[in-house]
């Protein structure tokens, strides 16, 4: 039968290649954003965060892009290794205090 | 640092039993949080508290469901009687402030299972 539950967008790369994982957030009240990433058995582990009066940040192999316009994130990860295959989750800060989590994105990295 | 630390890492009971869920936030950290993750919800909000007490529990999925946090360094998730549909990975989390530009750090996470 048909499986019930979340549907996560799954994302596959060459080892070496760029990966780029989209996020659509629902507030656009929202000022402060972050990235998380779940390995197997593991907890979410912080990645990257942003604020909501930058478009562009940077850190070591990652980036987050910004765009308030179309309520949209996306991170983006330079020379994709396999230790990056995880699940992704972006997590939006709303003015209410509540962090609330995308439904994640897996990332699974071909040799 | 140690990191949050939760104990035990697994649990299967049988339906109707007391479960006990328990939590040690990183030294220092104000905020704990307690979520749960299924595949059908992804990851939810249950209940957060600062400097001890419970600030907000419209998570908490129904009243079998209780959480404490008697000092600083230490919280429970209880379920009472647990059923079926209470089987999930339980996170918490900690951090140093609330909302703004504040991390929060997890910990490995219980995977609960009732039978």
């Amino acid at each position: 039968g048909e499986s019930v539950g979340l549907h996560l967008p799954t994302l596959s790369v060459q080892e070496g290649d760029n990966s780029i994982i989209n996020c659509a957030y629902s507030n656009s009240a929202s000022d402060y954003f972050i990235w998380y990433k779940q390995e197997s058995g593991k907890g979410p582990q912080f990645i990257i965060d942003i604020r909501s009066n930058m478009d562009k940040r940077q850190g070591q192999r990652v980036t987050v892009l910004l765009n308030k316009t179309v309520k949209h994130l996306s991170l983006q990860i330079a020379a994709t290794q396999p230790g990056d295959s995880a699940v992704y989750f972006c997590a939006e800060n709303s003015p209410s205090g509540k962090l609330s989590f995308g439904a994640g994105t897996t990332v699974t990295v071909r040799a | 640092d140690a990191g949050v630390i939760q104990s035990p890492r697994h649990e299967v009971t049988e339906m109707g039993q007391e479960v006990t869920l328990r939590c040690k936030p990183i030294s220092g950290h104000d905020y704990l949080f307690w979520y749960r993750q299924t595949m059908m919800r992804g990851l939810e909000l249950l209940i957060y508290f600062n400097n001890n007490v419970p600030i907000d529990d419209s998570g908490m999925p129904e009243d079998r469901f209780s959480a404490k946090m008697p000092n600083a360094s230490f919280s429970t998730l209880k379920i009472q009687p647990s059923e079926p549909r209470d089987s999930a990975v339980y996170f918490c989390a900690s951090s140093l402030s609330r909302g703004r530009s504040d991390t929060q750090y997890f910990g490995p996470g219980t995977r609960l299972t009732v039978l």
